[in-house]
């Protein structure tokens, strides 16, 4: 079975840094793109940033480019967000997701979800 | 960046009722859009890909239409289970966007 597990999320100052873990379990890690996906209080969904199964791509929603980084250790089956200059709109439950299928050339839709971690920025 | 518009943004409905939600893309997506579920608390549940794939163990209520711009999702007979809020979501392009969500409420 799948299992999605992100940890790290919690309060922040404005412009403080944060690093998001989702360890996943129950899969090939290694052969799937891997997504972050962010939810504000009572906000829809958005996609933040994915990373191919090699971390040789990565895409970036605009208003995170230059602040978040995305990584992957395939070895140890985990995803990871690094968050740095944080603003009070990045306030969002993060959801780590897997893609639907084994060594897709291009991430695509979300089969598997965590459960989700908070963060919020606030002073 | 392709914008993706639901609606409605809210629907009333009793259970056993047909309810549609419209999904629609600023430009062509093909039939690049999956649908999702979430229930308060709860993360996002994947009901339909490539715009009318079930996803496997999703029930035949569900069901998806469209290509190009506009899109569908029907639930057959509402159910219970059923009241939650519905979000569409496209794969076209590097920026994967998703519609601004449906809430199914209790008429």
């Amino acid at each position: 079975e799948v299992h999605l597990v992100e940890s790290g999320g919690g309060l922040v100052q404005p412009g403080g840094s944060l690093r998001l873990s989702c360890a996943a379990s129950g899969f090939s890690f290694r052969a799937y793109w891997m997504s972050w996906v962010r939810q504000a209080p009572g906000k829809g969904l958005e996609w933040v940033a994915n990373m191919k199964q090699d971390g040789s791509e990565k895409f970036y929603l605009d208003s995170v480019k230059g602040r978040f980084t995305i990584s992957r250790d395939n070895a140890k089956d985990s995803l990871f967000l690094q968050m740095n200059s944080l603003r009070a709109e990045d306030t969002a439950v993060y959801y780590c997701a897997r893609d639907w299928g084994e060594w897709r050339g291009l991430a695509e839709y979300f089969q598997h979800w965590g459960q989700g971690t908070l963060v919020t920025v606030s002073s | 960046d392709i914008q993706m518009t639901q609606s409605p943004s809210t629907l009333s409905a009793s259970v056993g009722d047909r309810v549609t939600i419209t999904c629609r893309a600023s430009q062509s997506i093909s039939s690049w859009l999956a649908w999702y579920q979430q229930k308060p608390g709860k993360a996002p549940k994947l009901l339909i890909y490539q715009a009318s794939s079930l996803e496997s163990g999703v029930p035949s209520r569900f069901s998806g239409s469209g290509s190009g711009t506009e899109f569908t999702l029907t639930i057959s007979s509402l159910q219970p289970d059923d009241f939650a809020t519905y979000y569409c979501q496209q794969y076209n392009t590097y920026m994967w966007t998703f519609g601004q969500g449906t809430k199914v409420e209790t008429k």
